[in-house]
């Protein structure tokens, strides 16, 4: 299995609204990302995690929470989000051990913040 | 963050070839990565170049000059798939990658 999956495609919420992005890999990757992309726009990385530990945060606003239950999961959590937050949020996994791992990317969830 | 120059859009005709340019800061610089990415998809890994040189896959390949903080991908035999954005993005250990502005491609028949 080379895929990683995310969930859900779309997600429409208010600005008072608390949601979950949810992300998943069974390729036994040790490391996952989060990234936020605008329309016309490079992937900006959010968060790194490795070994379920967090290890970058690239001075995201606290309004984006990130959590790693285990090894194959990658959740994204929502709150008090704010129009501009409306983006494609692509969640990424790789091996981790070596100066340089290809990154595999799911598909995004398209985010819309009313 | 870093700071990635690379042109905006390039239109060609199939068969043609098409070269992206990407330059890039230097500091704590490990090896550069190319993605493509087709609207409304993900990106996906096309080559990682870690030493100077040309490294070639199939009708792609990639090229870095680390004494320029340069390297190219250069797309060969276009084909009407291969309309889509190309992005750069070096590597800076720990994981992270900067990807840089993007180009788009498009290829008309």
């Amino acid at each position: 299995d080379t895929e990683v999956t995310q969930t859900p495609k779309h997600l429409v919420m208010g600005m008072t609204n608390k949601k979950s992005l949810k992300c998943e890999q069974h390729m036994g990757h040790r490391a996952m990302y989060w990234y936020k992309q605008k329309a016309k726009k490079p992937p900006e990385l959010m968060f790194v995690y490795s070994y379920e530990k967090l290890s970058i945060n690239e001075s995201v606003p606290s309004r984006f929470s990130p959590e790693c239950p285990n090894s194959s999961l990658l959740n994204l959590h929502l709150h008090a989000l704010q129009p501009e937050d409306s983006a494609l949020y692509l969640c990424a996994s790789s091996q981790e051990g070596s100066d340089y791992n290809e990154q595999f990317f799911g598909p995004g969830t398209r985010l819309t913040v009313l | 963050g870093q700071s990635l120059e690379q042109p905006s859009e390039v239109t060609a005709v199939e068969g043609a070839i098409v070269q992206i340019n990407c330059t890039y800061q230097t500091s704590g610089f490990y090896g550069l990565s190319w993605y493509q990415q087709h609207d409304g998809g993900a990106p996906t890994f096309l080559s990682y170049n870690a030493l100077d040189g040309l490294e070639e896959t199939g009708r792609f390949s990639s090229f870095l000059s680390r004494s320029d903080s340069y390297g190219y991908l250069l797309l060969q035999e276009l084909q009407m798939k291969d309309s889509a954005s190309y992005f750069c993005a070096p590597s800076y250990g720990n994981n992270r990658l900067a990807f840089g502005k993007g180009n788009q491609v498009v290829v008309i028949p």
